[in-house]
């Protein structure tokens, strides 16, 4: 079963333009990971927000984490057509090694 | 530092058929976990290996196992094959004491 579910599942965008990306999820969670994977390859960490974290920036990526709304948010500022992928959310299930991951936003930057 | 090696990466069997699948996850990692991935169900939890135990197991029928070596090397082994097991079959090491997990590329089985 999935934890998150993300919304939009489908985003196009022109470059130089911000994309964001929100997420769902339904139990306590101790953290929160966003991946991206590039069509037909393999996922790549791109950040890591702990549940006593608001806010967290790495380069051109700000997550923010809710969780008394159960919910985060991927910003990418000023896309470029090399982010192109589809980027999940992610959160621990069981055990911390195991996750459970959202249905996906296929961002998609325009050139 | 080398990444994860996941072999092969393309693969097509008919139905009935067994495949394995490996995995050698990135150098000092002992934690080797598994996904599926497919346009329906998006990606699923197999299983997960650390230090030649499995941890934790997927809702996933028996048909679907694995195992890990002592060099941490990790492979999985569906059996008697159906069409909804075609797939993208991703393999993660995990380091210990962090959550993030690195992926290897994948491999995508194809069921006929």
């Amino acid at each position: 079963s999935q934890q998150g579910e993300e919304d939009p599942q489908a985003l196009s965008i022109q470059e130089g333009e911000n994309a964001t990306m929100n997420c769902s999820y339904k139990t306590s969670i101790n953290n929160l990971q966003w991946y991206r994977q590039n069509s037909g390859r393999g996922l790549v960490h791109l950040i890591l927000i702990r549940s006593n974290e608001r806010e967290k920036h790495s380069g051109r990526l700000r997550v923010t984490l809710d969780t008394s709304k159960k919910s985060s948010s991927l910003l990418i500022t000023a896309s470029r057509a090399a982010d192109t992928a589809s980027y999940f959310c992610a959160t621990p299930s069981g055990s911390a090694r195991q996750l459970t991951f959202g249905s996906g936003t296929q961002l998609t930057v325009l050139p | 530092k080398a990444g994860v090696t996941q072999t092969p990466r393309y693969l097509i069997k008919t139905r009935g058929q067994q495949v394995t699948l490996s995995c050698s996850p990135i150098s000092g990692h002992r934690s080797v976990s598994w996904y599926q991935q497919t346009p329906g169900q998006g990606l699923q939890f197999l299983f997960e290996y650390f230090s030649e135990t499995q941890r934790n197991k997927g809702n996933f029928p028996g048909r679907f196992s694995g195992r890990q070596f002592s060099n941490s090397r990790s492979e999985m082994n569906v059996s008697t094959l159906e069409l909804g097991d075609s797939a993208l079959y991703l393999c993660a090491s995990i380091p210990e004491n962090t959550g993030e997990l690195f992926f290897g590329e994948g491999s995508r089985l194809t069921v006929l």
